[in-house]
């Protein structure tokens, strides 16, 4: 089976840095992704990794070890507009479909105080 | 930008009452899925569906549940006969070929009373 643990809760300051973390076991991991979720709306999306290493876009970067099960997220100058909730879901190869469903965490509830 | 468009934004039905949630993929692309969401709990999948038939489903999506694209452009998730547990957001979602991003709309919050 698959599990997702991360943070339930986080706080932090505007334009400070926070790091969201993520760990996973999963029978057939074909990717990680990041999606921001803002209360009552949609998962839209951050970040992908497959391959270990860190992908930065813009404020945003997000770190995989696929040896360690490990995720992170890295939001810097935190603006009041990032308390969201952050949702670290992984992609499992399934049986034999290459859909590729989402198996997501609970999700990190990020509070950003001015 | 093209996205992904849900109605209705809120349905409320009774115990026992089929409903229909419909959903507009983005136009060119080819897979398309079904996750819910209940009110302060993880996001779950429910279905994929690709070429005019289900790839995956889980657990969750039992006798009750089915997926059609009727057309070109709709993607519907049908219920059958609703149960209390069954109040949740669902969010349709789709995804390009050779794309990882999968795309949701805005959820279709679903009240079983």
């Amino acid at each position: 089976g698959q599990n997702i643990d991360q943070p339930t809760e986080m706080t932090a300051t505007e334009g400070a840095i926070v790091q969201i973390n993520c760990t996973y076991q999963t029978s057939g991991f074909n990717g990680l992704f990041w999606y921001q979720q803002h209360a009552g709306e949609a998962p839209t999306f951050l970040s992908y990794n497959v391959l270990d290493g860190l992908e930065e876009k813009g404020r945003f970067s997000s770190f995989l070890s696929r040896s360690k099960g490990y995720s992170y997220l890295l939001l810097k100058e935190l603006q009041m507009k990032d308390s969201a909730s952050y949702l670290c879901a992984v992609r499992d190869k399934g049986r034999g479909s290459t859909l590729g469903r989402l198996y997501f965490g609970r999700g990190t509830q990020l509070t950003v105080w001015p | 930008e093209p996205e992904v468009t849900q109605t209705p934004s809120h349905q409320v039905t009774q115990m026992g009452q089929e409903v229909i949630l419909r959903c507009v993929p983005i136009s060119n692309h080819l897979y398309f899925y079904w996750y819910r969401q209940i009110l302060g709990q993880k996001v779950e999948f429910l279905v994929s569906f690709y070429n005019n038939e289900i790839s995956e489903k889980s657990e969750i999506f039992d006798d009750q549940f089915s997926v059609e694209r009727p057309d070109g452009s709709n993607f519907t998730l049908k219920i059958r006969s609703t149960k209390l547990e069954d109040s949740a957001m669902y969010f349709c979602a789709s995804r390009d070929r050779g794309l990882y991003e999968q795309y949701f709309g805005p959820g279709t919050r679903l009240t079983v009373t």
